[in-house]
């Protein structure tokens, strides 16, 4: 069965320093991985996503992520944290199989908190 | 190109009525998606649509809970005789044939 992991509920960081947000996933087939951001009493929005090709993956607002194929890993990084980064961020995966619907599976969701 | 439009925003009902959502999905896009985010959980896959087509309702509790994406008109997401454990946002995505979803703002449903 597909799942995904985000193993810590909030990350808390300074203003300026790099952040990490973490997620690890369980697919069958091939993973489609993504991540969105969740501000209070908002929709998702995407931030970017891992199909094939550069493990090294950049998005919106200066995020990217690595996918890690042995260690069935997306972390979500960022250089330098702004104020403005603190959300909800959710990972999810897609199995890129045929038979796949399309439908994504969402992690729970880690808090964002950067401090000024 | 206006993104993913549902309403309404915010929904009240009262315990035994019934709750319609309303996704209107992007312009030209045929697959239409459903969640649920209960308080404090991430999301949760509902039903996945295409035009005059239920393609996957693995997500869709058995009873009170239905769901279209008529030929013309937006995607319904209908819940029959409400109950207080059915309070939570509804979120409707949609997609074109590929792998990026765009999702609406929401529906928060509170049952009382």
């Amino acid at each position: 069965a597909q799942s995904v992991a985000q193993p810590e509920d909030q990350v808390n960081v300074a203003e300026g320093n790099p952040l990490t947000v973490k997620c690890t996933y369980s697919v069958s087939g091939n993973p489609y991985l993504f991540w969105y951001v969740q501000y209070p009493n908002r929709g998702l929005q995407f931030l970017l996503k891992y199909i094939t090709g550069d493990n090294l993956v950049k998005g919106s607002y200066g995020f990217e992520a690595e996918f890690n194929k042995s260690q069935t890993s997306f972390h979500l990084k960022k250089p330098s944290a702004l104020v403005s980064d603190s959300a909800l961020y959710f990972c999810a995966v897609r199995d890129g199989g045929s038979s796949n619907t399309g439908k994504l599976i969402f992690g729970q969701g880690t808090t964002l908190q950067v401090k000024p | 190109n206006a993104g993913v439009m549902q309403n309404p925003r915010h929904l009240v009902r009262r315990r035994g009525q019934e709750a319609r959502l309303r996704c209107s999905p992007m312009k030209g896009h045929s697959h239409v998606y459903w969640y649920r985010q209960l308080p404090e959980e991430g999301l949760k896959f509902m039903v996945y649509l295409q035009k005059e087509n239920i393609i996957d309702e693995s997500g869709m509790p058995k009873e009170r809970f239905s769901a279209e994406f008529p030929k013309e008109g937006p995607s319904i997401l209908r819940i029959q005789q409400v109950v207080r454990g059915d309070s939570a946002a509804y979120f409707c995505a949609s997609s074109p044939v590929g792998t990026k979803a765009f999702f609406g703002q929401g529906t928060r449903l509170t049952v009382v």
